[in-house]
């Protein structure tokens, strides 16, 4: 199975802050990642699918970026509804795998 | 509006065995494959399963191959995940979810997703 490791696990920022999310893939995926939004007692939600592409509805300061093995999510102003837990997740092989997830905390 | 309302979830014993149950609504259900993911408690998500949009093709996690059977009935709206042989560790929040693709299209991306039913093994 491809493994999915995000970096950081966690972090901490404050509201304005950019903020940038790794997600490495132990094999090539071409741009089949996706990205998701999970907050506390709520279902994932959809933000960016095919690596780079934006999910209707999705804020703009939400953008996905990368292909092959290393993708990048990036939050260009970090706003307080953005404080939540966010997941890559590859869907080039089966069985389809979510990265560990990475935290965004409030600073 | 889509809608997405698993049940089904409760406390089963080990090597026990369960039904679960999504209704589906709100968009043309025999388009689209769908999918079962699991989240343990403060754990991530899972992937579990998906079944093609006719029902033709599924596939499963390595950690529930042999033991769970993804179905659906188009009739009926409706998606289901019979669960055998239950162990601790498919203890979780057990969401069903849309693939984002339509039109026999199985694309591995969740656009949808339900708010879970609760699947506790345990003696």
């Amino acid at each position: 199975a491809i493994q999915l490791t995000q970096s950081p696990s966690s972090l901490s920022a404050s509201v304005g802050d950019r903020v940038t999310i790794t997600c490495r893939a132990s094999q090539g995926i071409s741009s089949a990642l996706a990205w998701y939004q999970q907050k506390p007692g709520k279902a994932p939600k959809l933000l960016i699918y095919d690596a780079s592409s934006l999910e209707s509805g999705v804020p703009s300061r939400f953008s996905g970026s990368g292909s092959g093995t290393d993708f990048t999510l990036t939050i260009s102003s970090l706003q307080p509804e953005d404080f939540a837990t966010y997941y890559c997740q590859q869907f080039n092989n089966y069985p389809l795998t979510f990265g560990g997830g990475t935290k965004v905390e409030i600073k | 509006e889509v809608q997405l309302v698993e049940s089904g979830g409760v406390v089963v014993q080990p090597g026990g065995s369960l039904r679960l149950s999504c209704a589906a609504s709100g968009f043309t259900f025999d388009d689209y494959a769908m999918h079962w993911v699991r989240q343990a408690p403060g754990k991530g998500l899972e992937w579990v399963s998906l079944i093609s949009w006719d029902g033709g093709s599924t596939y499963y996690a390595d950690s529930v191959k042999g033991r769970f059977t993804i179905s659906r009935d188009n009739s009926k709206n409706s998606l289901y995940l019979q669960m055998n042989s239950l162990r601790a560790e498919d203890t979780a929040l057990y969401y069903c979810a849309k693939d984002i693709s339509g039109g026999g299209v199985n694309s591995g991306t969740f656009d949808y997703w339900g708010q879970g039913t609760l699947v506790t093994v345990s003696s």
